[in-house]
């Protein structure tokens, strides 16, 4: 079992719908969670991260936490074409060493 | 803005040949990290670095050794590359204090082939 899952999707929404990723986690003892959005031939940004159950909301995107169901996600509303990226779910522990795992990411595809 | 650079967007090299790849971070970061990345597999940890002269493996530090002799560089070396090797490699960095709360700053990234 990978220790962070994403669905590889292509996931496809129309513009101005809610995308939803999804990112699953092993270790309990995680400590902190990342959402990373990562443009073709670039390196990964920073969308947001969170470290408490519940919600936390920024612009369009919103994370979501729950560690009983070890389970993080991010909703994008308002989809925009720019929005188009694989987005990277991250999961950081410090268990035996600061150790940071990044999900394979989820392709979104936003049409216009 | 943190900036972290990194010596060369693209580089073709031989099977066998010595290869230094370098990463400079403008923060005064105390942890450095070499990540890389395949299609399917997303980020793999090569070694990271929490100060100079330090370094820890990551998951797969096979084929792989670092240096990090000042505080803002640390390389990655390929000590005889292999085909297995072409790869998209990142840098990355983050500041000392609680540092597991605290998000990457990636490089532009190394897209290396090996031939």
């Amino acid at each position: 079992q990978k220790e962070v899952e994403q669905n590889s999707g292509p996931l496809s929404v129309p513009e101005g719908a809610i995308a939803s990723l999804n990112c699953t986690y092993s270790d309990r003892g995680s400590q902190s969670f990342f959402w990373y959005r990562q443009y073709s031939g670039k390196s990964p940004e920073l969308i947001m991260f969170i470290y408490s159950n519940g919600d936390k909301e920024d612009g369009r995107f919103t994370a979501q936490l729950n560690k009983a169901s070890q389970y993080v996600s991010l909703l994008i509303r308002d989809s925009q074409p720019s929005d188009s990226a694989t987005y990277l779910c991250a999961v950081t522990g410090y268990t035996g060493g600061f150790k940071t795992i990044f999900g394979a990411g989820t392709r979104l595809f936003v049409k216009a | 803005d943190v900036k972290v650079t990194q010596s060369s967007r693209y580089l073709v090299k031989r099977t066998g040949e010595k290869v230094f790849l370098e990463c400079v971070q403008d923060m005064d970061h105390e942890n450095m990290f070499w990540y890389r990345q395949d299609p399917g597999l997303g980020l793999r940890l090569i070694y990271f670095s929490y100060d100079v002269k330090m370094k820890e493996k990551g998951d797969i530090p096979e084929g792989y050794s670092v240096s990090r002799e000042k505080k803002e560089r640390f390389s990655l070396i390929l000590e005889s590359a292999s085909t297995n090797q072409t790869s998209m490699y990142l840098c990355a960095s983050i500041g000392g204090g609680a540092r597991y709360q605290e998000t990457q700053y990636f490089g532009p990234g190394t897209r290396l082939l090996v031939l």
